[in-house]
């Protein structure tokens, strides 16, 4: 079955340290879809990243970067210099396709908690 | 922005009573879905819609019901309130394999 695994609950760093969040996926597609939301304290959502699973190039975003390996279905977040602001709850998604009806839907990890401390 | 709109934003009710939910976008995603989230289970999904009165189950479908009449509403409703179901309640819209943009949410109590 398809599954993320966000095996960090909880991470606290001092500003400016780097930190890397780890997601760990599942799936019997060839073709998928991974992706990042942050969730601030304030409660909204907001999308970071997609990368399809034909792309194994690295991104970088500013302080963000992304490292995707498909020979370890991992996917992880990294965040260099961290900033006060940084500290939300990161959640990695998967995108996948019904078997019954061909339609897709998204499946969500538990989520990490960042706690970036000035 | 993303356009989507979801009502009420807070709601109390007693158990036992319907509750029905309402997500509205002006996007015309053929996607919505209904998503609730409580501590330490992340996102969880609850039913979706794939157009016009096409609907799946998703994880955490039992106890709820939806309805999609129109491209641009995407009902959820609790036929009668348990207190399991207080949580956050979160609607998004996509096209196929896009991300998601997120409502902001409905905070639910029911006591």
């Amino acid at each position: 079955a398809q599954k993320v695994t966000q095996a960090q609950t909880e991470i606290s760093v001092v500003e400016k340290e780097d930190v890397t969040l780890d997601c760990v996926y599942e799936t019997r597609d060839t073709t998928y879809y991974l992706f990042w939301y942050k969730q601030p304290p304030s409660g909204e959502l907001v999308f970071l990243i997609r990368r399809n699973s034909f792309d194994e190039q690295n991104e970088i975003s500013g302080r963000y970067s992304w490292n995707f390996q498909k020979s370890t279905s991992s996917f992880n977040f990294t965040i260099t210099a961290s900033q006060v602001v940084d500290s939300a709850v990161y959640f990695c998604a998967l995108s996948e396709a019904s078997r019954t009806s061909g339609t897709y839907k998204y499946i969500f990890g538990t989520g990490t908690r960042l706690k970036v401390l000035a | 922005d993303a356009g989507i709109t979801q009502s009420p934003r807070h709601k109390v009710t007693e158990t036992g009573t319907p509750v029905t939910l309402r997500c509205h976008q002006t996007e015309n995603h053929r996607y919505m879905y209904w998503y609730r989230q409580d501590p330490g289970h992340g996102l969880r999904l609850i039913h979706y819609s794939y157009g016009v009165k096409d609907t799946d189950k998703g994880e955490v479908s039992d106890g709820y019901s939806v309805s999609r009449s129109k491209t641009e509403d995407f009902l959820l409703t609790l036929e009668s309130a348990t207190s399991s179901q207080t949580s956050v309640y979160f609607c998004a819209i996509s096209p196929v394999n896009q991300p998601q943009h997120f409502g902001d949410g409905t905070r639910l109590s029911i006591l």
